[in-house]
């Protein structure tokens, strides 16, 4: 069952902050995030493992909330090259090839 | 390193033809991935391999069939194509402790 990001979509000035969540109904060992630009492949942005602390580099940053299985990604100060759409990958246990269920996608529009 | 690589680009093909897509990873990863990627839909898993010689059935396997005879190749294969294979086909790699890393995709129109 593909975990569910909300929103679908978020338009943003450059500047400003967005949150993107995704949720999953199962235990989640892993949370992978992505960012794909049109046209694109899928780039790994950070991955979240069960137990682990919050992760980020410069502008951009996730939790894990194991209880609640879910999963945030903060952008902060919004640049014109965060566009694209945003995928969060979920494993549900260690020991299965590192298979990845993604979610539909956020697509995020930042603009001048 | 080249890193995934995936053989054609672009590809349009005839209701009933043939085809296979190549993937190639220069990584030396054990795990190898096939995923279709249809608007709205994100990204799914067709068929998957933890190692030469080994393939499993992921979400949507029906239609496609898969090859890893050797650890650096991954073939993906369309025996009939139908135009609901129409899509965007991402190969994958990974080492099985950290994420997957991608290859540019290969698009596939089916008429």
């Amino acid at each position: 069952q593909q975990p569910v990001q909300s929103p679908q979509a978020v338009i943003l000035r450059e500047g400003e902050d967005a949150v993107i969540n995704c949720s999953s109904s199962k235990a989640l060992y892993s949370v992978h995030w992505y960012r794909q630009k049109h046209g694109e492949a899928p780039v790994f942005l950070m991955i979240l493992l069960k137990g682990g602390e919050q992760k980020g580099h410069e502008k951009i940053s996730a939790s894990f909330n194991e209880k609640k299985q879910q999963s945030s990604l903060y952008l902060t100060a919004s640049q014109l090259s965060y566009s694209g759409t945003y995928f969060c990958g979920t494993e549900v246990n260690t020991g299965t090839a590192s298979k990845l269920t993604f979610g539909t996608g956020t697509r995020l529009q930042v603009t001048l | 390193n080249a890193g995934v690589t995936q053989t054609p680009k672009f590809r349009v093909l005839k209701t009933g033809q043939s085809m296979t897509l190549l993937c190639a990873q220069d990584m030396n990863h054990e795990y190898m991935y096939w995923y279709r990627q249809d608007p709205g839909m994100g990204l799914r898993l067709i068929h998957y391999s933890v190692g030469e010689g080994t393939t499993a059935k992921g979400e949507v396997p029906d239609g496609y069939n898969v090859s890893r005879l050797k650890k650096q190749n991954f073939l993906l294969g369309l025996e009939s194509a139908a135009p609901s294979q129409t899509s965007v086909y991402f190969c994958a790699s990974s080492g099985g402790w950290e994420t997957q890393y991608f290859g540019p995709g290969t698009r596939l129109l089916v008429l």
